[in-house]
C-alpha cells in the first residue's frame, strides 16, 4: 500500500506554539501534498511539495521532504485557535488518484 | 467561481434502500475523483472520471456501487442495497487536467448515514 502514515495520531499544543507532524509512505511518489480538514467539512488543499525538492514554504507553513527515508514534515509556526484540525499527506504515485494517510488531529489551546 | 459542490450534504437510508450523491466539479473542471472517509480514518480512493468515461475504478467495491460522469450534469456514485459498513463521509474532488499529482479540490462531502 502507498497509503502514508502520519505521526503522531494527536497533537495539542498553546496557541503561539510550533507544530509538528511527520507523515511516512511506502512507495516512490511524484509528489507529496498535505492538505486540513476541519471538524465535518471538506479537505483544504495546504501545499504541494515534488520528489525533486527538499523544503517549501507557504506563509506560516513549512514542509520538508526526504525521498531516501521515504517522510515528510509539515511544520505550522506561531499556531492559533483557527489551526484546530486535521492534517493528512498525500502521496501520488503512477496514478491520478491521492493516497491519504490516517492524519494528525492538531488542537491548538488559546 | 463556485467550488466543488455536493449534495445532499447529509443523507439517511434504511439497510436495503439505494443511496445517490452527487457532485458537480469545479468551472472548468473534467476530472472528477470519489474518496469515502470512515471514522477517524483518512480518505481512501474509490473512483476516477472524466467526462463519459471511467478511468480508474479500483477502489470501488465490485458490488452495489457504481458511479458516471455524464457528459450533461454531475458526477453520481451510486449505492444500490445500501448496509451499515457504507456509513462513511464520501468526498468528491476534481482537478483541471488530471495530470499525475494534480491539486484536487475537494467538495464538502456527502455524510451517508445507513440506519
Amino acid at each position: 500500500s502507498q497509503q502514508g502514515e502520519e505521526d503522531p495520531q494527536a497533537l495539542s499544543i498553546q496557541e503561539g506554539e510550533n507544530a509538528t507532524m511527520n507523515c511516512s509512505y511506502k512507495t516512490s511518489i511524484n509528489n507529496l501534498q498535505w492538505y486540513r480538514q476541519n471538524s465535518g467539512r471538506g479537505l483544504v488543499h495546504l501545499i504541494l511539495i515534488r520528489s525533486n525538492e527538499r523544503e517549501k514554504h507557504s506563509g506560516r507553513l513549512r514542509v520538508t521532504l526526504d525521498t531516501s527515508k521515504k517522510s515528510s514534515s509539515l511544520l505550522i509556526t506561531a499556531s492559533r485557535a483557527a489551526d484546530t484540525a486535521s492534517y493528512f499527506c498525500a502521496t501520488s504515485g503512477g496514478a491520478n488518484n491521492l493516497f491519504f494517510g490516517t492524519g494528525t488531529r492538531l488542537t491548538v489551546i488559546p | 467561481n463556485a467550488g466543488v459542490m455536493q449534495n445532499p450534504r447529509h443523507l439517511v437510508r434504511r439497510r436495503g434502500q439505494e443511496a445517490r450523491l452527487r457532485c458537480s466539479p469545479m468551472k472548468g473542471h473534467s476530472h472528477v475523483y470519489w474518496y469515502r472517509q470512515l471514522p477517524e480514518e483518512g480518505l481512501k480512493f474509490m473512483v476516477y472520471l472524466q467526462k463519459e468515461n471511467i478511468i480508474d475504478e479500483s477502489g470501488m467495491p465490485k458490488e452495489r456501487f457504481s458511479a458516471e460522469f455524464p457528459k450533461e450534469g454531475p458526477s453520481i456514485l451510486r449505492i444500490q442495497q445500501v448496509v451499515r459498513g457504507d456509513s462513511a463521509a464520501y468526498f468528491c474532488a476534481s482537478s483541471p487536467l488530471g495530470q499525475l499529482g494534480d491539486e484536487q479540490y475537494f467538495g464538502p462531502g456527502t455524510r451517508l448515514t445507513v440506519t
